[in-house]
């Protein structure tokens, strides 16, 4: 069963409109982590942010806010007034303290923003 | 400082031929990861080193396919007698190791485009 569902797997917005991107993770773990990467059209892969299982705090970073909901086990990224520069593909990520060091990525959704 | 460097950063080369991707991780960095990413598709784990060990090798594809740690630092990748469905992106990332289990974020490298004729 795949541990990370990133049911979306394109998505295409008009500049300055806000978009959320969608993960669901799966997990028996108490103890875990969370994690959005962001994958640019050059290649390489930026970490955006990790949450750990106990702090369901909500962020906000700028544009970018993140809703971590253990109750139904997501954790979605929300990107508001998008521009250009937001096209990728993001990724969502888990680890597990039960599973030693492993990390299991998502399928990544793409973003495009049209300007 | 420097990232996680991997080389080479393009790689075409023959079926059937050998090759041997190589990552530089973060310096400090225990822990190093191996994915390969195909066209379009997500990030599929292959192994991962902490230290010189490999706990968990369980997304190598087959036997072709090996990978080795020295010193605590530079890793290779190698993929033998390479075939068509070896084309992909080969991505390697690395992490701090603390007490508090894997909490740290992976970072990176840009990744060796491999293509095999």
């Amino acid at each position: 069963a795949q541990k990370v569902t990133q049911a979306q797997t394109e998505i295409s917005v008009v500049e300055k409109e806000d978009v959320t991107l969608d993960c669901v993770y799966e997990t028996r773990d108490t103890t875990y982590y969370l994690f959005w990467y962001k994958q640019p059209p050059s290649g390489e892969l930026v970490f955006l942010i990790r949450r750990n299982s106990f702090d369901e705090q909500n962020e906000i970073s700028g544009r970018y806010s993140w809703n971590f909901q253990k109750s139904t086990s997501s954790f979605n990224f929300t990107i508001t007034a998008s521009q250009v520069v937001d096209s990728a593909v993001y990724f969502c990520a888990l680890s597990e303290e039960g599973t030693g060091n492993q990390f299991y990525f998502g399928t990544g959704t793409s973003l495009t923003v049209i300007p | 400082g420097a990232g996680v460097s991997q080389s080479p950063s393009n790689k075409v080369t023959e079926k059937g031929k050998d090759v041997e991707l190589r990552c530089d991780p973060i310096s400090g960095h225990t822990a190093l990861y191996w994915y390969r990413q195909s066209l379009g598709q997500g990030l599929e784990f292959l192994i991962y080193f902490q230290g010189n060990s490999a706990p968990d090798k369980s997304g190598l594809p087959s036997d072709r396919f090996s990978a080795e740690r020295t010193g605590g630092s530079v890793s290779t990748l190698t993929i033998q007698r390479t075939q068509q469905e070896d084309s992909a992106v080969y991505l390697c990332a690395s992490s701090r190791l603390t007490g508090a289990g894997p909490s740290q974020p992976q970072h990176f490298g840009d990744g060796t485009r491999l293509s095999i004729l």
